[in-house]
């Protein structure tokens, strides 16, 4: 079956323009999580959606970074005006349910790169 | 203070060595408890939960002390396949129980020949 899939798998971009990043969940995951990995650095979460509500994005950097899920499926990560600090790997992954006992299952990324 | 720490390593052992890696949490609060594997350039993959009795899978050995709020990670005859970077994973109690999760920045095994 098929996994978690992400579009862009590379991004490379201008400082300033902004970005949309895409997550395409496994179908039937209701729990969608977007995470982000700098260069050496931990995973750092970001948001996450229960259907097509984010109770939590308490991640997001500041206020250039939005997501949205749409059909409870597909989410899209944009960031405005991209700065460098904001080159990193954008993984998301899914799992059933918003639950610590569900395991999630993680995307292959987008390597975005702000020149 | 990290939420979660690790030591990065890199770790360079051996096939068929025995290495074990920690990992520190610091909400005493948390409930749940994993290991993810990511190996270079590749999205991370759970390897185990961890229970508080302590689980096994073949050559890996998960444990979990509350008290002193501990996880630990044991890798025994070592295989070459083995070589990627283990993250020490806790699920983020503090806004309920969420799945959001807070990885380690993980720790670098290097298995040689």
């Amino acid at each position: 079956g098929a996994g978690v899939s992400q579009s862009p798998s590379n991004k490379v971009t201008e400082k300033g323009k902004d970005v949309e990043l895409r997550c395409d969940p496994i179908s039937g995951h209701t729990a969608l999580y977007w995470y982000r990995q700098s260069l050496g650095q931990g995973l750092e979460f970001l948001i996450y959606f229960q259907g097509n509500s984010a109770p939590d994005k308490s991640g997001l950097p500041s206020d250039r970074f939005s997501a949205e899920r749409t059909g409870g499926s597909v989410s899209t990560l944009t960031i405005q005006r991209t700065q460098q600090e904001d080159s990193a790997v954008y993984l998301c992954a899914s799992s059933l349910m918003a639950s610590g006992l569900n395991e999630q299952f993680f995307g292959p990324g987008t390597r975005l790169t702000v020149l | 203070r990290k939420e979660v720490e690790q030591d990065p390593g890199p770790f360079n052992v051996p096939e068929g060595a025995t290495v074990a890696f920690n990992c520190t949490y610091s909400n005493s609060a948390s409930q749940s408890f994993f290991w993810y594997r990511q190996d270079c350039r590749k999205e991370p993959k759970l390897l185990m939960s961890v229970y508080s009795s302590g689980n096994e899978d073949g050559r890996f050995t998960a444990q979990l002390n509350r008290a002193s709020q501990y996880i630990s990670l044991l890798i025994r005859d070592s295989k070459l396949s083995d070589s990627a970077t283990y993250l020490c994973v806790v699920n983020d109690r503090g806004s309920g129980n969420t799945g959001k999760l807070i990885f380690g920045q993980g720790t670098t095994l290097q298995v040689k020949p």
